[in-house]
């Protein structure tokens, strides 16, 4: 198995501009996780899914943050409008249950000019 | 609730020097413990785990943790220090038997590797 896929591996857009950041789970895998991570506020888990379906969303810091599994190999999270403060890097993760070892993709780097 | 305390979000250490990386943990059930890698520019990667079986864990490159239920702890060690042990390092716990439970990491811990 290729592992955790995200695309793109670095972004850098304007503020104000909508940023769609993707992730291809370990197939099997039922437990999606994004998470946010940045120097001020470490490791943040915004959002996670269990069959596609979203468990918890406690952590999705705002209104303009939207995440989306269409299906059991996909998943996007989206920020529309972006602003400087949401420049970090975002990883995705997947596990077969949410309690076992998650496996994380090499994660997005995302700066909002 | 779980949580997970790392003391000590930086650590120093000559090569070929023990590794001690602080984890205490809070769980009013039995908990699950993890240990996480990160190197540069990548993604966190799984070094060992407790899942109630043996207390003593061994992970990948030498490093191992002992699960104390007494002092609530999870520290990691290595014996000898390598330079490419340089990076952080997140502690997790979660519940023990409670499928739907997410992880919840620690704030990281950056160990540095001097020569």
């Amino acid at each position: 198995d290729a592992g955790v896929i995200q695309s793109p591996r670095h972004e850098v857009t304007e503020m104000g501009q909508e940023v769609t950041l993707r992730c291809k789970p370990i197939s099997g895998h039922d437990y999606l996780f994004w998470y946010r991570q940045t120097m001020m506020r470490g490791l943040e888990l915004l959002i996670y899914f269990n069959n596609n379906v979203p468990i918890d969303d406690s952590g999705m810091p705002e209104d303009r943050f939207s995440a989306k599994m269409p299906n059991a190999s996909f998943s996007t999270l989206k920020i529309q409008p972006s602003e400087p403060r949401d420049s970090a890097v975002y990883f995705c993760a997947s596990s077969l249950l949410a309690q076992y070892e998650q496996f994380f993709g090499p994660g997005t780097r995302l700066t909002v000019l | 609730a779980q949580s997970v305390t790392q003391l000590g979000s930086h650590v120093s250490v000559s090569e070929g020097a023990l590794v001690l990386l602080r984890c205490n943990y809070s769980s009013s059930v039995p908990p699950y413990l993890f240990w996480y890698v990160q190197y540069p520019n990548q993604g966190l990667q799984l070094l060992l785990k407790y899942t109630s079986a043996a207390t003593l864990v061994k992970g990948i490159n030498g490093f191992e943790a002992e699960f104390k239920k007494s002092e609530t702890s999870f520290h990691l060690t290595k014996p000898s220090a390598h330079m490419s042990d340089a990076a952080e390092y997140f502690c997790a716990v979660t519940r023990a038997a409670a499928n739907t439970d997410k992880l919840i990491f620690g704030t990281g811990t950056r160990l540095q590797v001097f020569p």
